[in-house]
């Protein structure tokens, strides 16, 4: 069974960058039928798409945050990870990873990681 | 793109129906059949529950429907569980490969 686990530091400093990885285990990263996406979610408020990459490396991100996300993918390492530079407070969320399907269905969650914007 | 609008709650006795609603534009709900309803428990990642605007997973009950009708998605829950109760979600396709999200909805199961 797919199971996929984000990992990387709990607490960053404001105008640095934040950098996750979420390693995906039970099946592969290379599969032609799915993304893989990033998806966060600021204390008490709702769910926000970053953005998605393929297993070719082919990327898109949410317009809002697109000057300052890179998604990048290793499938050696069935790893995909994300980098958000020039953090702010408002970058504090529990951050996901989700495989997403052909039909932009997220099926398969890991179970979130949260990261700390403060000095 | 905008977050797609969803009620901010919800609530039901149990055994009863609620709908929850998920209003969107032609270039996001209504303009695609990629609108999903993702369930989320307190603490907990989000778990799929509808997709493609009326499949369901399986495992997830044939309790939980999905509908849409021009730019709006609805999710019912009939037959209102205790479980239930939690923060619904829905997400659809607004084009060049961007997903959006609804800005949530609190069920209550009163």
């Amino acid at each position: 069974q797919l199971q996929l686990q984000e990992s990387g530091p709990g607490l960053v400093k404001p105008s640095e960058t934040l950098s996750l990885t979420c390693t995906v285990s039970g099946g592969s990263i290379s599969s032609s039928t799915y993304y893989w996406d990033w998806i966060r979610q600021p204390p008490g408020k709702g769910l926000e798409w970053i953005g998605s990459i393929y297993y070719s490396g082919t990327t898109q991100y949410n317009p809002s945050l697109k000057s300052r996300v890179t998604i990048s993918v290793d499938t050696s390492k069935h790893q995909f990870s994300l980098k958000l530079s020039s953090v702010t407070a408002a970058d504090t969320a529990v951050y996901y990873c989700a495989r997403v399907s052909y039909s932009y269905y997220m099926d398969v969650w890991g179970t979130g990681t949260t990261v700390t914007v403060s000095s | 793109q905008s977050a797609l609008t969803q009620p901010p709650s919800a609530s039901g006795s149990p055994g009863q129906s609620v709908t929850i609603s998920c209003t969107g534009t032609h270039t996001d709900v209504g303009g695609y059949i990629y609108v999903s309803w993702y369930q989320q428990h307190p603490g907990k990642a989000p778990k799929l529950m509808i997709y493609e605007v009326t499949k369901r997973p399986s495992g997830v009950p044939d309790r939980f429907f999905g509908s849409k009708s021009g730019n709006t998605a609805s999710l019912t829950v009939s037959g209102l569980q205790a479980e239930d109760e939690a923060d619904y979600y829905c997400t659809s396709y607004a084009g060049s490969n961007n997903l959006v999200f609804g800005g949530g909805t609190k069920l209550t199961v009163l």
